[in-house]
C-alpha cells in the first residue's frame, strides 16, 4: 500500500520569496509522483509530474520539484511565487505496477501576501 | 487529452432526499473513472472508480452508489442524503491502461445537505 505525508496544511509566504512545499511517500514498489493544483471552487489541475530519469523536473507556472528515492521525498519548489499561486497543492503518487489508484497527500494551502 | 464535464456545479439538498450527480468525459475511449469527496479542510477521499461499463470498485462503504452504463457516463447517486454527505464531488478520468498518465479532473459539484 501507498501513503503520502504533505508535511505542512498551510504555508505562508510574502509575494517573491521562494517557497518549499513538502511531500514524503511511502511505497512498497515504485510509484509515478505528480503534484497538482486547486484553485477556490475548481478540479485539480497537474502542476508537474515525475516518471522516471533526471529526478528535477519542471513544471507549469515555474514550479518545480526534485525527486529524492533515498529520502522518498518529491518536495515542490518556486524561486519568486506571485499572489496568484495561492492554492492548495496536493501531492501524489500512483504505483508503476499497473494499478488504477492514484493517492493524494492531504494537501497544502499556499497562502501569497503582498 | 480528456475533458472531465460534471453537473450541477452546486446543489443544496434536504436530508432524506435522493442524489445522483453525472460525469460524462471527452476525447477519449475506455477511460478509467473515478468519483472523489473532498470535505472542507482535507484531502481527497476515493469512493469510487470503474475501468469499464459496469464495473464499479467501491474504496469505502458508504451512503453512496455508483454506477457506468455507459463508456464515458459516470454517475454517483445516493437513495438518502446524510448531513455527512456534504463536501465537494470530483470526478476524474486517465486513458486506459496508463499509470503513468495524470488524472483529469472536472470542475467538481458542492453538494450541501441541510
Amino acid at each position: 500500500a501507498q501513503s503520502v505525508t504533505q508535511l505542512d496544511s498551510q504555508v505562508p509566504v510574502f509575494e517573491e520569496a521562494p517557497v518549499e512545499l513538502r511531500c514524503n511517500y511511502s511505497s512498497s514498489v515504485s510509484v509515478y509522483l505528480f503534484w497538482y493544483v486547486q484553485y477556490p471552487n475548481q478540479g485539480l489541475q497537474l502542476l508537474l509530474k515525475y516518471l522516471s530519469g533526471s529526478t528535477l523536473v519542471k513544471g507549469i507556472n515555474g514550479f518545480e520539484a526534485e525527486f529524492n528515492k533515498s529520502q522518498t521525498s518529491f518536495h515542490l519548489r518556486k524561486p519568486s511565487v506571485h499572489i496568484s499561486d495561492t492554492a492548495e497543492y496536493f501531492c501524489a503518487v500512483t504505483p508503476n505496477t499497473g494499478g488504477f489508484k492514484t493517492i493524494f497527500g492531504a494537501g497544502t494551502r499556499l497562502f501569497v501576501k503582498a | 487529452s480528456q475533458t472531465i464535464h460534471q453537473w450541477p456545479a452546486t446543489l443544496v439538498q434536504p436530508v432524506g432526499s435522493p442524489l445522483s450527480l453525472e460525469c460524462t468525459v471527452e476525447g477519449t475511449s475506455n477511460p478509467n473513472l473515478y468519483w472523489y469527496r473532498q470535505a472542507a479542510g482535507r484531502g481527497l477521499q476515493l469512493l469510487f472508480y470503474s475501468v469499464g461499463i459496469g464495473q464499479i470498485s467501491s474504496e469505502v462503504p458508504q451512503n453512496l452508489s455508483a454506477s457506468r452504463p455507459q463508456d464515458r457516463q459516470f454517475i454517483l447517486s445516493s437513495k438518502k442524503l446524510l448531513l455527512s454527505d456534504s463536501g465537494f464531488y470530483l470526478c476524474a478520468g486517465t486513458p486506459p491502461g496508463q499509470a503513468a498518465h495524470e488524472q483529469y479532473f472536472g470542475p467538481g459539484t458542492r453538494l450541501t445537505v441541510t
